[in-house]
C-alpha cells in the first residue's frame, strides 16, 4: 500500500514561490503525478516524475527524489488563478494510483 | 464532446434507491476509472478496467456495481446506499494501464447525496 502526505493548507501572495512537499511510503514505485483540482472542477494533469530530479513545464516545476520519498512542486510567480488543491499522488508497480489528500493554496492579493 | 463526460452532475437518493452514474470518454483511451472523493480526504480508487476487463476491485461495498460495455462507456450502478456514501464520483481515462506518463484525465463528478 502506499501512505501519502502532505501539508493541508497554504497561503501565498500573488507573484511569489510557494512550495508543495509530498512525502510517500509505497510498497512499489512507479511515478509520481501532481495535479491541480479547482473547487467544483476535475482534477487536470500538472506534472510527472519517475526518474530522480527537476522536471519543469512553464510557472510550475516538480522535483522527485525516490531515495528519500520526497516530492515537491514548485509554483512561481503566483496568479490569483492558481488558487486550487494539488493533489500528489504516487503510481505503484501494478499501475494503480494512491493519492494524498491534497494541499489547498490560496493567493492573496 | 471532448474529453471525459459524465452524468448527471448532481443526484439525490434515498437508501431504497436504485441509480446509475454514466461516464463516456473522447479520447480513444483504453483504460476507464471510477474514483470517490469525500471531503478532506484523498481519492479512493474504486474499479479499474483495462481493453473492457475489470483489473481492480478495492474492496468496494456490493451495493456498488460497476459496468463497462465497451472502451468509451462505463458504468456505476448504485443500490441500498448508506448515508456515509455521500461524495463526489469522478470517472477517469488514460490509455491504458500501464507504464510511461499516461496520465488520468478526469471528468467533472456526480456529486451524490444519499438521504
Amino acid at each position: 500500500g502506499q501512505n501519502i502526505d502532505q501539508p493541508t493548507e497554504m497561503t501565498a501572495t500573488e507573484g511569489a514561490i510557494v512550495q508543495i512537499n509530498c512525502t510517500y511510503q509505497t510498497s512499489g514505485f512507479n511515478g509520481l503525478f501532481w495535479y491541480q483540482q479547482h473547487a467544483g472542477e476535475a482534477p487536470t494533469f500538472l506534472s510527472y516524475n519517475v526518474l530522480d530530479g527537476l522536471e519543469e513545464k512553464g510557472r510550475f516545476s516538480s522535483f522527485l527524489s525516490r531515495s528519500k520519498g520526497y516530492s515537491y512542486l514548485l509554483l512561481k510567480e503566483l496568479q490569483m488563478k492558481d488558487s486550487a488543491s494539488y493533489l500528489c499522488a504516487v503510481r505503484d508497480t501494478d499501475y494503480k494510483l494512491s493519492f494524498g489528500a491534497g494541499t489547498t493554496v490560496t493567493v492573496r492579493a | 464532446e471532448t474529453g471525459v463526460t459524465q452524468t448527471p452532475r448532481h443526484l439525490v437518493m434515498g437508501m431504497t434507491n436504485k441509480k446509475s452514474l454514466k461516464c463516456e470518454q473522447h479520447l480513444g483511451h483504453n483504460a476507464m476509472y471510477w474514483y470517490k472523493q469525500s471531503a478532506k480526504k484523498p481519492l479512493e480508487l474504486m474499479f479499474v478496467y483495462n481493453f473492457k476487463e475489470q483489473t481492480e476491485n478495492n474492496s468496494v461495498p456490493s451495493r456498488f456495481s460497476p459496468e463497462c460495455p465497451n472502451s468509451s462507456h462505463l458504468f456505476l450502478h448504485l443500490h441500498t446506499l448508506q448515508p456515509e456514501d455521500s461524495a463526489l464520483y469522478l470517472c477517469a481515462s488514460s490509455q491504458d494501464e500501464g507504464s510511461g506518463s499516461h496520465e488520468q484525465y478526469f471528468g467533472p463528478g456526480t456529486r451524490l447525496t444519499v438521504t
